[in-house]
């Protein structure tokens, strides 16, 4: 079974630039995360959708960060400003139950 | 806020050896643990899970032993092999999280030849 996509897996930007990520989820996982990884750090969930619906986005720096799934399919983040604190691995995971498979993470630079 | 959190960020064990990677947990009535692998420039990959009710499971050279009593939880890894070289993380299901998960900061395991 084909894992989750991401792409692109390297983004370089300046600051106040936009940027988007998508993520395609393992077929039939109607879960789908979006996580922050910080250098060093455990990666920290920014906003969960169960189907096309947002379950949590409680964590979600909405005044930049924004997501979608229209289709209950795939997803894409969006960072529009981005600061020089976004720099991170963005991380995307599907589950169908239990269990939560990651995708390969975009690395994001923000100059 | 509750968190996982890792007793060492850094392991280093011989070829052959076992290594024994420990994660103590914060919130009592988290009924689900997953142990995660991470290798430099790639995601999480899943390794093994365990449901609060059991107290330890085994799978391919792996063996994850949980203590509810202490909120320990360990990752046991038979014959490390220089494959197994990453930084593990240990994540927590609280409850009422709508299946999310809680992540420790990991700690990263050196396999030395």
């Amino acid at each position: 079974e084909a894992g989750v996509a991401q792409s692109p897996r390297y983004k370089i930007i300046e600051k106040r630039q936009s940027v988007a990520f998508w993520c395609n989820p393992i077929s039939g996982h109607a879960t789908l995360y979006w996580y922050q990884q910080i250098l060093g750090q455990g990666p920290k969930l920014l906003i969960q959708f169960q189907n096309n619906g947002v379950v949590d986005d409680s964590q979600l720096p909405k005044d930049r960060f924004s997501a979608e799934r229209l289709k209950g399919v795939d997803s894409t983040l969006k960072i529009q400003p981005a600061k020089l604190e976004d720099s991170a691995v963005y991380l995307c995971a599907s589950s169908a139950r239990l269990g939560q498979f990651f995708g390969p993470g975009t690395r994001l630079t923000v100059l | 806020g509750e968190s996982v959190g890792l007793h060492l960020p850094t392991l280093s064990v011989q070829e052959g050896d076992n290594s024994i990677i420990n994660c103590a947990y914060s919130n009592s009535a988290s009924d689900y643990f997953i142990w995660y692998k991470q290798e430099s420039g790639k995601g999480p990959q899943f390794i093994i899970d365990i449901r609060s009710n059991m107290d330890k499971r085994q799978g391919q050279r792996v063996t994850v032993l949980l203590n509810k009593t202490v909120k320990h939880l360990s990752l046991q890894i038979a014959a490390t092999q220089p494959g197994d070289s990453a930084v593990y993380f240990c994540a927590e299901n609280p409850p009422g999280s709508a299946r999310q998960l809680t992540f420790g900061s990991g700690t990263q395991l050196t396999v030395l030849p």
